[in-house]
């Protein structure tokens, strides 16, 4: 069976920075694009970013482009995120999935980031 | 990058069906064929229930199914039953540069 497990979230200063990881079982992680999703209390869910198979292209929704970069380690089956300049609207739980062709096929469980003085 | 529009709310009682639209523009719903639905409960992960407008991963019910007119895709619940109730997103590939737009999501309420 395949698993995602996120991890890195916490309480984060505006300004600071932080790095969201996520780990995925079965060799079947490498064949497929990553993506993470967001989701601001009490809201709907936001993509984020996602990256192809090989890391080679990476795609970013506008308003975390230039300060979020999603990357990837096929050897240790991961998929990261480096968010950098955090602001309070970045506050959300963070999911990682698996992306099969436009659709998130395996969530995580995701992880919590808050952004607040 | 908009999001596409869902109506906030949807209900039903057991065994009748509900039909949710998300509707989007020429350039993510009307132009593409990867619309996606997903079912989220309080505090858990979204789940895939159908992908490409109208496949079901395996292991959804087949009470679920999923149709697209133009810009706009629709999900169908049948013989609603009392885990249904949930928040239901839809997404669809918006083209420009690859990415994803999500839908505000409708919470259905099973009477």
């Amino acid at each position: 069976e395949v698993q995602v497990v996120e991890s890195g979230g916490g309480l984060v200063q505006p300004g600071g920075s932080l790095r969201l990881s996520c780990v995925a079982s079965g060799s079947i992680f490498n064949n497929y694009w990553m993506t993470w999703v967001r989701q601001a209390p009490g809201k709907g869910l936001e993509y984020v970013a996602d990256v192809t198979q090989d890391g080679s292209e990476k795609h970013y929704v506008d308003s975390v482009r230039g300060r979020f970069t999603i990357s990837r380690d096929n050897a240790k089956n991961s998929v990261y995120l480096q968010m950098n300049s955090l602001k309070a609207e970045d506050t959300a739980m963070y999911y990682c999935a698996r992306h099969n062709w436009y659709a998130f096929d395996i969530w995580g469980q995701g992880t919590m980031l808050t952004v607040s003085s | 990058q908009s999001a596409l529009t869902q109506p906030p709310s949807a209900s039903g009682s057991p065994g009748q069906s509900v039909t949710m639209s998300c509707t989007g523009t020429s350039s993510d719903v009307g132009a593409y064929n990867y619309v996606s639905w997903y079912q989220q409960h309080p505090g858990k992960a979204p789940r895939l229930i159908i992908y490409e407008v109208t496949k079901r991963p395996s292991g959804v019910p087949d009470r679920f199914s999923g149709s697209k007119s133009g810009n706009t895709a629709s999900l169908t619940v049948s013989g609603l039953q009392a885990e249904d109730e949930a928040d239901y997103y839809c997404s669809s590939c918006a083209g420009i540069n690859n990415v994803v737009v999500f839908g505000g999501g409708t919470k259905l309420t099973v009477l």
